[in-house]
């Protein structure tokens, strides 16, 4: 089965402390991941492609595909990346599957 | 200024009158997608579109309809609307889907089915 598996609902740490967020996927063939970020009060937005292996916000996320996983990761975490991530694998066929999404909040 | 437009951002309406939640794009996009998003469960996909009058079901089809007629817009339609219906709804469109393909969300309905 297609799946995305974002087991953390909610993640808090505190400033400047690394963050990590884990996506595992579920998918026969070959992946195209993605991870959006919703932040309060605006529309759901890309964040990162894996295909491009960017670093957006200082946010970079790497495939493993051994493992499954596509975890977003942040060395220092800033106030302003508080907010809703979701993790997003989108399938052969074109279908889009999202995770349940993780809350990151960032304490001063 | 290049969006992805939905009407009406919030509707309240009772069990079994008909609905249509209207999006449209102006990027000249292929793809279009609506999706569903409930607590604890993210985004669904309910339809998805890769061109004019190319329309698939995504993961919950059940109980709602769409159309492209046009490549600007994509709306989605609620025959016999439920309270299992109630959620707040996203459309999305993208220009190619496959690897470097980005989907552009609109702002959200939120629907409530009474």
């Amino acid at each position: 089965a297609q799946r995305v598996t974002q087991p953390e609902k909610l993640l808090s740490v505190f400033k400047g402390a690394p963050v990590e967020l884990k996506c595992n996927y579920s998918y026969s063939g070959s992946p195209e991941l993605f991870w959006y970020v919703q932040y309060s009060r605006q529309r759901l937005q890309l964040l990162l492609r894996h295909i491009s292996r960017e670093s957006i916000k200082g946010f970079t996320a790497d495939l493993n595909k051994g493992e499954t996983s596509f975890h977003l990761k942040k060395p220092f975490a800033q106030e302003e990346d508080s907010a809703m991530y979701y993790c997003a694998l989108v399938t052969g066929g074109f279908k889009t599957i999202f995770g349940a999404g993780t809350r990151l909040f960032v304490k001063a | 200024e290049a969006q992805v437009t939905q009407n009406p951002r919030y509707l309240i309406t009772v069990t079994g009158k008909k609905l249509t939640v209207t999006c449209s794009q102006n990027m000249n996009h292929e793809y279009m997608s609506w999706y569903r998003q409930d607590p604890g469960l993210g985004l669904r996909q309910i339809y998805y579109s890769m061109n004019v009058e190319v329309t698939d079901k995504g993961d919950v089809p059940e109980g709602y309809k769409v159309s492209r007629k046009e490549k600007r817009n994509f709306p989605l339609i609620l025959e016999s609307p439920s309270p299992n219906q109630t959620s707040l709804y996203f459309c999305a469109s993208s220009p190619i889907l496959a690897g470097e393909g980005e989907q552009y969300f609109g702002p959200g309905t939120r629907l409530t089915v009474t």
